[in-house]
């Protein structure tokens, strides 16, 4: 079945440092990619949905500079954070429907667990 | 926005017990998804529904679209099945909106 690879799977870096998170798809092209972030305990938050080939489309609220998405090709999504606090400190999953719609089964990365130290 | 709510927010129970998940939702919707994550963080698609029932193995589905109302079932449970059990709710307009979803069920299955 479809396959969304997702890495690094758990980093730790300093303050201020910027960290890269991948998303590839393996099997399938993904038009669309979606990046999530979860605090303990809570409820997935759609941060912004990456579209190949053209602007991803952020959630109110989430910081455009600081989260940097691009979606490189077909198969490729990256999550960048810039000068990274404390406060981002969170898990962070990828998914992609194969199909390009919410309305297909959805293919989860295994997530990146960041520290900020 | 749609508010979509799960109930219980934490469940333990012995194995081989029949499991029950609520989901109540309160805008229509074109799509809801069952998703299963596992203490790793982990996130596995376990079901998406648009209307009936859908059964796989020990896990069945069912939403009642009227009602505003979905269910996830697992019979003869197992302590593997120990996990969070995410509802999230889809729109047919997709779009920025995206999906909206549940605060999980954690449950845990005692052997």
């Amino acid at each position: 079945g479809a396959v969304v690879s997702q890495h690094p799977s758990r980093v730790i870096c300093k303050s201020g440092t910027s960290v890269k998170i991948e998303c590839r798809s393996l099997d399938f092209q993904a038009t669309t990619m979606f990046w999530y972030r979860q605090f303990p305990k809570k409820s997935l938050m759609l941060m912004a949905t990456s579209n190949e080939g053209s602007k991803a489309t952020y959630e109110q609220g989430v910081e455009k500079d600081k989260f940097l998405i691009n979606h490189a090709s077909l198969t490729l999504s990256t999550l960048t954070v810039t000068s990274a606090h404390p406060e981002d400190s969170s898990f962070y999953i990828c998914s992609a429907p194969p199909r390009g719609s919410y309305n297909s089964p959805l293919h989860f990365g295994n997530g990146t667990r960041l520290t900020v130290t | 926005k749609n508010e979509v709510e799960q109930s219980p927010q934490n469940l333990t129970a012995q194995e081989g017990e029949f499991i029950t998940i609520n989901c109540s939702y309160s805008v229509g919707i074109s799509a809801l998804h069952w998703l299963q994550q596992h203490p790793g963080g982990g996130i596995v698609s376990l079901f998406m529904l648009s209307s009936g029932k859908k059964k796989h193995g020990r896990l069945i589905a069912t939403i009642n679209i009227q009602e505003k109302h979905s269910s996830l079932h697992i019979t003869a449970s197992h302590p593997r099945d120990s996990a969070v059990y995410i509802c999230a709710v889809g729109y047919s307009g997709g779009g920025a909106d995206g999906l909206t979803f549940g605060k999980g069920t954690h449950l845990i299955i005692q052997p």
